[in-house]
């Protein structure tokens, strides 16, 4: 079974451009994660995802951050403008759901804002 | 809202020996789900272990168990015959299902090193 892809792995744009984050869970799960990962820190999740709905965004920076799962597969998670704290590594999660419910990860993208 | 402390920044040990990583956390459920992932340079999160709250059971996975105190609010992490391929980051989880919440928890995070 393929794993969760993410594409780019890396990227590096100027402050205030816009920037887009692609994920592909794996096939069958339902749920999918998007989380933010600072150096030396552990991940934060941003936002959450059952099929198409967006079920917990709260954590979300609504001014410049949006995701979008339209078909409730693949999602795109958008930075318009990026500022040079958003430099970090997002990572993308799924699951089946259910009593478990493990979460699979992505290799996540690394953002650097310059 | 809860929260996950990993005390050790960094955790260095020989070869084939046992090195305890310590994570504690803070919650006020009382039915909630406990993890250790593993973070190689290469980034992709690996789960290693997890521990249902309401199982007074020690969990197990090979040379991988855990030391759950859910009185004390502690998780942590034992390796058994450390290998050259254990060195990574280490996360401790929080995962709580329940009023529309289900992500993760985590923790900062340990650097487990391994002296060959």
């Amino acid at each position: 079974e393929a794993g969760v892809v993410q594409s780019p792995r890396y990227k590096i744009i100027e402050k205030k451009q816009p920037v887009a984050f692609w994920c592909n869970p794996i096939s069958g799960h339902n749920t999918l994660y998007w989380y933010l990962q600072n150096l030396g820190q552990g991940p934060e999740l941003l936002i959450r995802y059952e099929n198409e709905e967006a079920v917990d965004d709260s954590q979300l920076p609504k001014d410049r951050f949006s995701a979008e799962r339209l078909k409730g597969v693949d999602s795109t998670l958008k930075i318009q403008p990026a500022e040079l704290g958003d430099s970090a590594v997002y990572l993308c999660a799924s699951s089946r759901g259910g009593q478990y419910n493990e979460q699979f990860f992505g290799p996540g993208t690394r953002l650097t804002v310059l | 809202a809860q929260t996950v402390t990993q005390s050790q920044p960094e955790m260095s040990v020989q070869e084939a020996e046992t090195v305890t990583l310590s994570c504690t956390y803070d919650t006020s459920e009382s039915d909630y789900y406990l993890f250790w992932y593993k973070q190689p340079p290469s980034r992709q999160m690996i789960l290693v272990i997890r521990q249902e709250a309401y199982k007074q059971q020690n969990a197990t996975e090979n040379r991988f168990s855990v030391n759950f105190q859910k009185a004390a609010k502690s998780f942590s992490l034992k390796i058994s015959d450390s290998q050259l391929g254990d060195a990574a980051m280490y996360f401790c989880a929080y995962r709580f299902e329940g009023g529309g919440a289900d992500g993760l928890t985590f923790g900062k995070g340990t650097h487990l090193i391994i002296q060959p």
